[in-house]
């Protein structure tokens, strides 16, 4: 069975300072994971994700994950937030027993202050 | 090109009546998902359509709830009966099927916000 856990619901940061979003992940097989940005009344759009090639993976906006085997865990990282990167943020897993089904973590908020 | 689309965008109703939900996914997207995302929740899962196989419905909540994808294309997802507790936001997804199961992301409509009164 495959689960995932966002450690914290809701995330604060200053305006140019790092982003760190953290995720940990169970899976049976040889997992691909993505992650997902929500912003007020939309849909989620993909942010990036990890199928098994580099364990670093850029995505759009600056955005960057690190897929860790030893530690389970794929945290998302942003080197400068901006005040548009406010929005809600799910980890996301899926491996080969489950076929194309996604397991979604229960999403961390994250709020820039200027 | 187009993405996810679903309509309405809002609908709101009265107990008891029923709704219909429409999903038009991208062009040639074989997989077709219905989530549900109640306020401060997560995403929950409702059902799966692949191609021409028998959908899988282990997500639906109750016998109310119950979907149809016509032609391989649309999908409407309908709520029978509807409850105060069915309002949330339906969100629909579709995908193409990679050559290794689990590696195709879902690409997301905007979703329809429904409210019962």
């Amino acid at each position: 069975a495959q689960s995932v856990t966002q450690l914290d619901s809701h995330v604060s940061v200053s305006e140019g300072t790092p982003v760190l979003l953290r995720c940990n992940y169970s899976s049976s097989y040889s997992p691909s994971l993505f992650w997902y940005v929500q912003h007020p009344n939309k849909g989620l759009q993909l942010l990036l994700k990890y199928t098994s090639a580099a364990t670093l993976v850029k995505g759009i906006n600056g955005f960057e994950a690190e897929f860790k085997k030893s530690e389970t865990s794929f945290h998302l990282t942003k080197p400068s937030a901006h005040m548009s990167d406010a929005a809600e943020y799910f980890c996301v897993v899926s491996d080969r027993n489950a076929g194309n089904m996604l397991t979604f973590g229960g999403g961390t908020r994250l709020m820039v202050k200027p | 090109g187009a993405g996810v689309s679903q309509s309405p965008s809002n609908k709101v109703t009265e107990k008891g009546k029923d709704v219909e939900l429409r999903c038009d996914p991208i062009s040639g997207h074989t997989a077709l998902y219905w989530y549900r995302q109640s306020l401060g929740q997560g995403l929950e899962f409702l059902i799966y359509f692949q191609g021409n196989s028998a959908p899988d419905k282990s997500g639906l909540p109750s016998d109310r709830f119950s979907a149809e994808r016509t032609g391989g294309s649309v999908s409407t997802l309908t709520i029978q009966r509807t409850q105060q507790e069915d309002s949330a936001v339906y969100l629909c997804a579709s995908s193409s099927i990679g050559k290794r199961y689990g590696t195709q992301p879902q690409h997301f409509g905007d979703g329809t916000r429904l409210s019962i009164l």
